[in-house]
């Protein structure tokens, strides 16, 4: 069984296009956060949420736009794509909010943008 | 300077060979510390949590320096299998982790 799943795993698109990542998690956790990975491998997280509640909003364009609808899913809604997406973004979950907990990623989603 | 640093490598070292890698950490108030393992294009994965006392899971030892803001990880007679980015990861509390760039390890036959 999967516990963090992610779709698509690989997302090719054009400049200007609006796209969407899907996030499942089935570990029954409260937590779940986004992070981007560019391409010098650097990873940072863009958004948190705690029990579908935003608690984390890091310095990210509003062109990013996460949504959670229960506490096992987080979206995240990209418009207007640009060059500087391309990356691989992971989603990931945690038991509770705190930095002590554990964090399961997801397999990841691997965006470019041409 | 950045929160958590680490030497880039990458590490490259015979089968059987001990390696260690270190990192610092600017924030004297982290809290926890952690190293997760990251294989070519996979997500990261959780190694082991550092405590103060220091810990050892089987070939792998953690420790943490706090006086001199450091972690470190052992890892004795290395297998190809251990080839990989290690993450140094730091925590303050009710903050994000912060992830270091990463150490990568290229074990050979």
């Amino acid at each position: 069984d999967t516990a963090v799943s992610q779709t698509p795993k690989y997302l090719v698109t054009q400049m200007g296009n609006d796209k969407s990542i899907k996030c499942e998690q089935n570990l029954g956790h409260d937590t779940m956060y986004w992070y981007k990975q560019d391409s010098k491998k650097f990873l940072k997280i863009m958004f948190s949420y705690n029990n579908k509640e935003l608690i984390i909003n890091e310095t990210v364009p509003n062109r990013f736009s996460p949504k959670s609808p229960d506490k096992a899913h987080l979206n995240l809604h990209i418009n207007s794509l640009e060059l500087g997406d391309s990356a691989v973004y992971f989603c990931a979950s945690s038991q509770e909010w705190g930095g002590g907990y554990e964090q399961y990623f997801g397999p990841g989603t691997r965006l470019t943008v041409t | 300077r950045k929160e958590v640093e680490q030497d880039p490598g990458p590490f490259n070292v015979p089968e059987g060979a001990t390696v260690a890698f270190n990192c610092t950490y600017s924030n004297s108030a982290s809290q926890s510390f952690f190293w997760y393992r990251q294989d070519c294009r996979k997500e990261p994965k959780l190694l082991m949590s550092v405590y103060s006392s220091g810990n050892e899971d089987g070939r792998f030892t953690a420790q943490l320096n706090r006086a001199s803001q450091y972690i470190s990880l052992l890892i004795r007679d290395s297998k190809l299998s251990d080839s990989a980015t290690y993450l140094c990861v730091v925590n303050r509390g009710n903050t994000p982790l912060v992830f270091g760039k990463g150490t990568r390890l290229s074990v050979i036959a």
